[in-house]
């Protein structure tokens, strides 16, 4: 079985600057894709970025990024030129090809400071 | 508009009573799910249905049942609430494919007294 860890539970940053957040799976599974989700106080979940692993390429969503390393089992999001409303929960997935179903890890709460 | 919705969006509801959370998408989506969020645990799945009149078990499905007579509604049904159900439910969709991002409705804050 697949699982998702994410070892910081809470996380600050200053407005305007650059934070990454830590996502680690553990898979025997060769393709598959994995996702952040932002989860604000109004409790929403918004997809934020996803990567499929067949990919070299790390995605990027405007100031949104990642740093996929398939061999490290790694995935993590940078967020760049943080702001006030990037505060929220932020939620590492992982979802097999055609499987449907998400792994999510257990979150990281992120401050941004003004 | 299209979307995902949930109702209630808050219920209170004491042990013992049968609770159902409801849960509807207007994209035409084959796969439904529903969720659990407590804190520490993220989202755990409790059951998920890949069309309508299939549904199957995920992480945690004790004391839940569910249906899916109708592809665009997936409601959950808390037999005899119990405290340990007191959480933030959450449902969602996602088309058949190998790679399609599940779409989460608001959820649905219960609290069993």
């Amino acid at each position: 079985a697949q699982t998702v860890t994410q070892s910081q539970p809470e996380m600050s940053v200053q407005e305007a600057e650059t934070v990454t957040l830590s996502c680690t799976y553990d898979t025997s599974e060769s393709n598959y894709y994995l996702f952040w989700y932002k989860q604000p106080p109004s409790r929403q979940m918004i997809l934020v970025i996803r990567q499929e692993a067949y990919k070299q390429q790390n995605a990027t969503e405007n100031r949104f990024s990642v740093n996929f390393q398939k061999a490290a089992k790694s995935f993590s999001l940078k967020i760049s030129d943080s702001q006030l409303g990037d505060t929220a929960m932020y939620f590492c997935a992982f979802m097999k090809p055609y499987g449907q179903n998400f792994v999510f890890g257990p979150g990281t709460r992120l401050s941004v400071l003004p | 508009d299209a979307g995902i919705t949930q109702s209630p969006r808050y219920k209170i509801t004491e042990t013992g009573r049968q609770v159902t959370l409801m849960c509807h998408q207007t994209w035409s989506h084959s796969y439904m799910f529903w969720y659990r969020q407590d804190l520490g645990h993220g989202l755990r799945l409790i059951y998920y249905s890949a069309a309508a009149d299939i549904t199957d078990k995920g992480e945690v499905p004790d004391g839940y049942v569910v249906s899916r007579s109708k592809t665009e509604n997936f409601p959950l049904t808390l037999e005899s609430a119990t405290r340990s159900q007191t959480s933030v439910y959450f449902c969602a969709s996602s088309d058949s494919g190998s790679s399609q991002p599940q779409h989460f409705g608001d959820g649905t804050r219960l609290s069993i007294l």
